[in-house]
């Protein structure tokens, strides 16, 4: 299972990380992807990195503020969050590939 | 960034009903498509990959087709657990883009 933490409430232009730990299996060799999903709201892709962390991408909506990276030795990826913005509220997902998923993070963003 | 145009956006039925939902690509994504399945407070789940490849465990009730920028997905005969929003999502170019998603409801 993947396993994530480091949501919360946050004000507009801070910072928060999120973590995601694959548990009971090893991901070195998985792409990892970031999805988001705002209350209410429909599905969005965030940002994909790759096993061997050489090739990540972003959605355009997060490009420039957020960061990915991961440590195949903890078995973890990270999605730096910068400058957050009332847009960026939503529950956070992690996931390898399209199949094994996080069970969500919640990210509010509120002054 | 290639649109994912899904329709309808909501459907009203009943268990043993046939529901079609469409996804329609801003352009060519060949047979780059996953559909997902997700109930209210849950993970999304996929169904399908390749545009029309079940995924192992998921019921031969839900079959899907379609290529180049037109995709459908079917519920043959909706059962009590089908009743969820259903995504589709592009991957042959980033950023991948997801449909608007649709709502199966019941009638």
């Amino acid at each position: 299972q993947l396993l994530q933490s480091g949501g919360g409430v946050v004000q507009p232009g801070g910072s928060l990380r999120l973590s995601c730990t694959a548990s009971g299996f090893g991901v070195s060799a998985a792409a990892m992807n970031w999805f988001r999903q705002a209350p209410g709201g429909g599905l969005e892709w965030v940002s994909t990195i790759s096993g061997n962390s050489d090739i990540i991408k972003y959605g355009d909506s997060v490009k420039g503020r957020f960061t990915t990276y991961r440590d195949n030795s903890e078995r973890t990826a990270y999605l730096q969050m910068n400058s957050l913005s009332l847009d960026d509220t939503a529950v956070y997902y992690c996931a390898v590939g399209v199949d094994v998923w996080g069970q969500g993070t919640l990210v509010t963003v509120s002054s | 960034d290639i649109q994912m145009t899904q329709s309808p956006s909501a459907v009203s039925a009943s268990v043993g009903d046939r529901v079609t939902i469409t996804c329609r690509a801003g352009q060519v994504i060949s047979d780059y498509l996953l559909w997902f399945q997700q109930k209210p407070g849950k993970v999304p789940q996929r169904l399908i990959f390749r545009s029309s490849s079940l995924r192992d465990g998921v019921p031969s009730r839900f079959s899907a087709s379609g290529s180049a920028t037109e995709f459908n997905l079917t519920i043959s005969s909706l059962q009590p657990e089908d009743f969820a929003t259903y995504y589709c999502l592009q991957h042959s170019t980033y950023p991948w883009t997801f449909g608007q998603g649709t709502k199966v409801e019941v009638k």
